[in-house]
């Protein structure tokens, strides 16, 4: 069975810290690895990551994937108050092209003033 | 821009009770699936659609059924809504060959 787990589940830090945000996984046949941020509505894309060790970057937000160790990290630096969200990791496996995803448990990042 | 919308934001319903919840896209995506989202499980796949007609469960499809009778409407019907059915509900559609999904806004149903 597929598995994504996040660490941490949740997170408290004020504005200007950088925070590291983790994604496990253990897949058949892995094929890439999306982070999402959720507001208070619907998640939005971030990133997706298909090969290890490249670096995709897009502002304050920074993201790796580990093929061999199996992980992902999210960097967000100088963090902003409109940072504050769940950041869900998820994982595409498997041969389908149907895109189906597993997704992690979510951290709940507080970013307070 | 991607829309994907629901047809309720917030549902109540009773124990027992039929509750259809739509979903529309307006991009002609090939694949769309219904999430339910709870607080330190997250999103759970519960039914994916790979074409009109054509549904596959997913990770969580007990109690659930699904209906695509076109290709922008996905359609989740709990044929007897139980209090343990209470929860957050996204739809996401996503083109044929990638896997960037895009979600609707989510329907917090409520089963009393």
């Amino acid at each position: 069975e597929d598995k994504v787990v996040q660490s941490p589940l949740s997170l408290v830090v004020h504005e200007g810290d950088t925070v590291t945000l983790n994604c496990s996984y253990e897949v058949t046949n892995f094929r890439s690895l999306l982070w999402y941020k959720q507001e208070k509505k619907a998640p939005t894309f971030l990133f997706m990551l298909t090969s290890s060790g490249i670096e995709k970057k897009s502002g304050r937000l920074s993201s790796i994937l580990d093929k061999k160790e199996l992980f992902s990290i999210l960097n967000i630096t100088a963090t902003q108050t409109g940072d504050s969200a769940i950041y869900l990791c998820a994982v595409e496996a498997g041969g389908t092209s149907y895109g189906k995803l597993t997704f992690g448990q979510g951290t709940i990042l507080t970013v307070h003033p | 821009d991607v829309k994907v919308t629901q047809s309720s934001r917030y549902l109540v319903k009773r124990t027992g009770e039929k509750v259809f919840l739509e979903c529309v896209q307006d991009m002609d995506h090939e694949n769309m699936f219904w999430y339910r989202q709870d607080p330190g499980l997250g999103l759970r796949l519960i039914y994916f659609s790979y074409d009109v007609k054509m549904k596959e469960k997913g990770d969580i499809p007990e109690g659930y059924s699904v209906s695509r009778e076109k290709k922008e409407r996905f359609s989740l019907i709990l044929e007897s809504a139980s209090t343990n059915q209470t929860s957050m509900y996204l739809c996401a559609s996503s083109p044929t060959g990638t896997y960037t999904q895009y979600f609707g806004p989510g329907t917090r149903l409520t089963v009393l």
